[in-house]
C-alpha cells in the first residue's frame, strides 16, 4: 500500500533552536498533506494543511509563523518549529489521502529540554 | 465537527471476537465512516472503511447500521498485537479526518 516515510523519528532539541520534520510520500503524489499533533495520552489534534506549491491552511489557535511549513514537491512535506519550548515537546504526526483512505507517516516524537 | 462517541476503553482476551462500537448520529449521506488503530508511539494504522454496506477486509469487519448512526467494528479472532486505541472516524471524501478519543483496546492472553 502507499506508504508514507517520516523522520525523523524522535528528536531533542534546545530551548530556542528550530527542528525541521519531513514527511515523503513513497510510491504516490500527495498534493496535500495532513500535519497532526498529539499529546501524551490525547487523541490527534490537526494543526495545518499542507498544499503542494501554495500556502498551508493553519487550524484556529495555530501559530503560522511558529510551525513553518513547506510543501514543494507532489513528494515531500516538511514541518518546522521555529524557536521551540518545552510546551512543544510532543508527537507530531503526518498524513496524506490515498484511494482507500489515509495513511499517516510514523510520527515524530519531539522533546524540547 | 464531525463527531463519534466510543467507549473509552474495552478488554478483551486473546483468540475471542472483539465488537467495537461507534456512533456517529450526526453523520451526512456522503461522509465516509473510517477506522483505524494507533499502535502506541507509532502513527494510525487504516483499518477498514464503509459508507452503506458491511465491509470485510483480511484485519476486520465493519457493520454499519441501516439508518448509518452507528457502527461496529469487528475483530474475529483478538491477538496481542491487537492492542491499540481504535479511532471511529466519519469523514466527506478529500476531507482531512478529525480524531475523536477512541477506545483503547486491551487483550488479556
Amino acid at each position: 500500500g502507499a506508504v508514507v516515510s517520516q523522520h525523523p523519528s524522535w528528536v531533542i532539541c534546545k530551548s530556542g533552536t528550530s527542528v525541521k520534520i519531513e514527511c515523503r510520500s513513497l510510491d504516490f503524489q500527495a498534493t496535500t498533506m495532513f500535519w497532526y499533533r498529539q499529546f501524551p495520552k490525547q487523541s490527534l489534534m490537526l494543526m495545518a494543511t499542507s498544499n503542494e506549491g501554495s500556502k498551508a491552511t493553519y487550524e484556529q489557535g495555530v501559530e503560522k509563523d511558529k510551525f513553518l511549513i513547506n510543501h514543494a514537491s507532489l513528494t515531500l512535506s516538511t514541518l518546522t518549529v521555529t524557536s521551540a519550548h518545552p510546551e512543544d515537546s510532543s508527537f507530531y504526526i503526518c498524513s496524506a489521502e490515498v484511494g482507500y483512505g489515509y495513511t499517516f507517516g510514523s510520527g515524530t516524537r519531539l522533546t524540547v529540554v | 465537527d464531525a463527531k463519534t462517541t466510543q467507549p473509552n476503553s474495552m478488554e478483551s482476551n486473546e483468540e475471542e471476537p472483539v465488537h467495537l462500537p461507534c456512533n456517529h448520529s450526526t453523520i451526512s449521506g456522503t461522509d465516509y465512516i473510517h477506522w483505524y488503530r494507533q499502535l502506541p508511539s507509532q502513527g494510525p494504522e487504516y483499518v477498514i472503511h464503509g459508507l452503506t454496506s458491511n465491509v470485510n477486509n483480511r484485519m476486520a469487519s465493519l457493520a454499519i447500521a441501516e439508518d448509518r448512526k452507528s457502527s461496529t467494528l469487528i475483530l474475529h479472532r483478538a491477538t496481542l498485537r491487537d492492542a491499540a486505541v481504535y479511532y471511529c472516524i466519519h469523514s466527506n471524501a478529500g476531507n482531512m479526518l478529525t480524531f475523536g478519543g477512541g477506545t483503547r483496546l486491551m487483550v488479556k492472553p
